[in-house]
């Protein structure tokens, strides 16, 4: 059964490096997205992209972040200049089609550890 | 207001209870609900979904959905061990372009 994949399963920096995390979504999936969850807090929506652009972003997704849909098959959160708030495991998940009823299939994570 | 608040727990119960898990929502144009289950470490996998008002049963478990009330349940009958994560509702909201968390609660089955 195809699943979503994320590299590398933990990451550990140091504060003010630039990280970046990647995913794999299911193949002939449209619509990606990127949420984070602070260790013991919710998950929360960072940012969706569709068709080779950002169709939504939060408050949280700021000047620090950035995604990339480089090569067709890979979808990248990088961010720039980590800080120690930055630490928190990173989703990445996708969705077949478009509409509010569709499911997202959710790739197992990247832990980050900001030092 | 949060788009979505859920009771933390945690919630403890013995193998073989109905548990019961609630969330509430802050958008009336809200449709679309899900139920995810979350082990630990892991990433959230749906569990339900449902659309507008109304029931869904699927096994053990029923989703269920008050829109004049803004609450949305889900019921997980004769519970297991294997029942034991984290729940999460969430909703896509009116846009459906982001998806709206609650903060999930912690069950435990014990056998």
């Amino acid at each position: 059964e195809p699943e979503v994949t994320q590299t590398p399963s933990h990451q550990v920096t140091q504060m003010g490096q630039e990280v970046i995390l990647r995913c794999v979504p299911i193949s002939n999936h449209l619509y990606f997205y990127w949420y984070r969850q602070i260790l013991g807090q919710k998950v929360e929506f960072l940012v969706s992209f569709y068709n080779n652009e950002i169709s939504e972003k939060s408050e949280i997704f700021d000047d620090q972040f950035s995604v990339e849909r480089p090569d067709g098959s890979n979808f990248t959160l990088k961010i720039r200049s980590t800080k120690l708030e930055d630490s928190a495991m990173y989703f990445c998940a996708s969705v077949p089609s478009g509409g509010p009823g569709n499911e997202q299939f959710f790739g197992p994570g990247t832990r980050l550890t900001v030092l | 207001q949060k788009e979505v608040e859920q009771d933390p727990g945690p919630l403890s119960v013995p193998e073989g209870a109905i548990v019961s898990l609630n969330c509430t929502y802050s958008n009336s144009a809200f449709q679309y609900f899900m139920w995810y289950r979350q082990y630990s470490r892991k990433g959230p996998e749906l569990l339900m979904y449902t659309y507008s008002s109304g029931n869904k049963e699927d096994g053990r478990f029923t989703a269920q959905v008050d829109k004049s009330s803004k609450y949305i349940s889900l019921f997980i009958r004769d519970s297991q061990p294997s029942d034991s994560a984290t729940y999460l509702c969430a909703t896509p909201g009116d846009l459906g372009n982001q998806f709206y968390f609650g903060t999930g609660t912690s069950l435990t089955v014990i056998p």
